[in-house]
């Protein structure tokens, strides 16, 4: 039972070059979200989408872009990475509604020199 | 704005002491409140959530939280703690805004010594 699956788990940048970082659910989740999380900061939502053929800014969605590929599958992408998007990416999936609890894959270590 | 505050960053405590953790959220209306707990090198996991009725939750491996809706509180509560209770804890408000996705605390790092 895989839950949450997050590739990859490990990504150095240099400035100015892009990634894409997948996510997929096998729990078929309508809503899928993808934070990150800095130390102190707690985790700060970038984008959401509530269900599939949908998405929309979170807090802090400047520098990124989303795709919600199918119900499975949404992934983040950075089109020119700078050093301020190091971070610890985490994608979620729930039910759509309030009281769904979120499912989080394991996490995306990205470092951008 | 809407808003959740966790009032210690940083937590220290001897095994077997008791721990108290405090939330406070700022949302109107109906709130549905979660704390999540990330093991050390880990993803997030569900402790324990609150939704309706009887405002003391149980959670997994003891934890418990109280809902007391007049001080807009949410606090985590264990009578004793363990050293593997070491970790960062999450409290989370579930707002129909933003998709019904958790607006998270900053956290609070809890260390646990023998």
């Amino acid at each position: 039972n895989a839950g949450v699956t997050q590739t990859p788990k490990f990504q150095v940048l240099k400035t100015g070059q892009s990634m894409t970082l997948q996510c997929a659910q096998d729990m078929n989740h309508n809503s899928m979200y993808w934070y990150r999380q800095d130390p102190g900061m707690g985790l700060r939502l970038i984008y959401y989408s509530a269900s599939e053929g949908t998405t929309d800014k979170g807090e802090v969605p400047n520098g990124y872009n989303v795709s919600r590929l199918n119900k499975r599958e949404f992934s983040l992408r950075l089109e020119s990475a700078a050093p301020s998007q190091t971070s610890v990416y985490f994608c979620a999936s729930s039910e759509f509604g309030s009281t769904g609890e979120l499912f989080f894959g394991e996490g995306s270590r990205l470092t951008v020199l | 704005a809407q808003s959740v505050s966790q009032h210690n960053h940083h937590v220290i405590l001897s095994e077997a002491a008791s721990l108290e953790l405090g939330c406070n959220y700022s949302y109107g209306g109906t709130v549905n409140l979660f704390w999540y707990v990330q093991y050390p090198g880990q993803h997030l996991q569900l402790l324990l959530k609150y939704f309706s009725g009887d405002p003391l939750v149980k959670g997994i491996k003891g934890f418990e939280a109280e809902f007391i809706k007049s001080k807009f509180s949410f606090n985590l509560r264990k009578p004793s703690v363990q050293w593997s209770d070491t970790a960062e804890y999450f409290c989370a408000v579930k707002s129909r805004h933003s998709g019904y996705a958790l607006n998270f605390g900053k956290g609070t790092s809890l260390l646990v010594t023998p």
